[in-house]
């Protein structure tokens, strides 16, 4: 079993749409969640960051994170064009010096 | 504000050529420094990282290797290029005693020819 799962997708959604994108692990030493945006031919971007269940809202961004059911989610309201591109979720073990586990992204259409 | 560098931003190389890639960090002082290579379908490989000046942890076996000569300067070289050395190289950077989030540079599209 992989250590991090993530749908590639792709995904494909009219503008307007609510969008879930997730994340399960298999690692309950898990303490920080991490969502980066990744358009094409760039570097990941850092969207949010969080260490503790419950819900992270961001403009229209929304973060969740379920230690329990070792399940996190990045939730966008209102999508637009400009949301299209690859999501990365991210995590770390206290202590790991910053290795982060890197699901493999799903790639997000937004159609206007 | 932090800002990260990553040069040259595209290359194209022939097998058993070296490489050298550069990047450096702005605004900010003993960062963690990290080198990943990202290949279609693959997802994000962690390289190399480094918590201070000269000391390189590596984390996959290969034929590339890492330096880091000053503070906020991390470089990534190979001694022959083989074709699976290409990919997208990105260097990040994360505080040394925060959190664990970390911040990508704008990287550099290696092609081996």
């Amino acid at each position: 079993q992989k250590e991090v799962e993530q749908d590639p997708g792709p995904l494909s959604v009219p503008e307007g749409a609510i969008v879930s994108l997730n994340c399960t692990y298999s690692n309950s030493a898990f303490q920080y969640f991490m969502w980066y945006r990744q358009y094409s031919r760039k570097g990941p971007e850092l969207l949010m960051y969080t260490y503790s269940s419950g819900n992270k809202e961001d403009g229209r961004f929304t973060a969740q994170v379920d230690k329990s059911s070792k399940y996190i989610s990045l939730f966008i309201r209102d999508s637009q064009p400009s949301d299209s591109a690859t999501y990365l979720c991210a995590m770390s073990a206290r202590g790991s010096q910053g290795n982060l586990i890197f699901g493999k992204g799903t790639k997000l259409s937004v159609k206007p | 504000s932090q800002t990260i560098h990553q040069w040259p931003a595209t290359l194209v190389q022939p097998v058993g050529s070296p490489l050298s890639l550069e990047c450096t960090v702005e605004g900010t002082s003993n960062p963690n420094l990290y080198w990943y290579r990202q290949a279609a379908g693959r997802g994000l490989q962690l390289l190399f990282y480094s918590v201070g000046i000269g000391q390189i942890s590596s984390e996959v076996p290969q034929n590339l290797s890492a330096s880091r000569p000053q503070d906020r300067q991390f470089i990534l070289s190979s001694k022959k290029l083989l074709l699976s050395d290409s990919g997208f190289y990105l260097c990040a950077w994360s505080v040394l005693a925060g959190g664990d989030e970390q911040y990508f540079g704008p990287g550099t599209r290696l092609t081996v020819t």
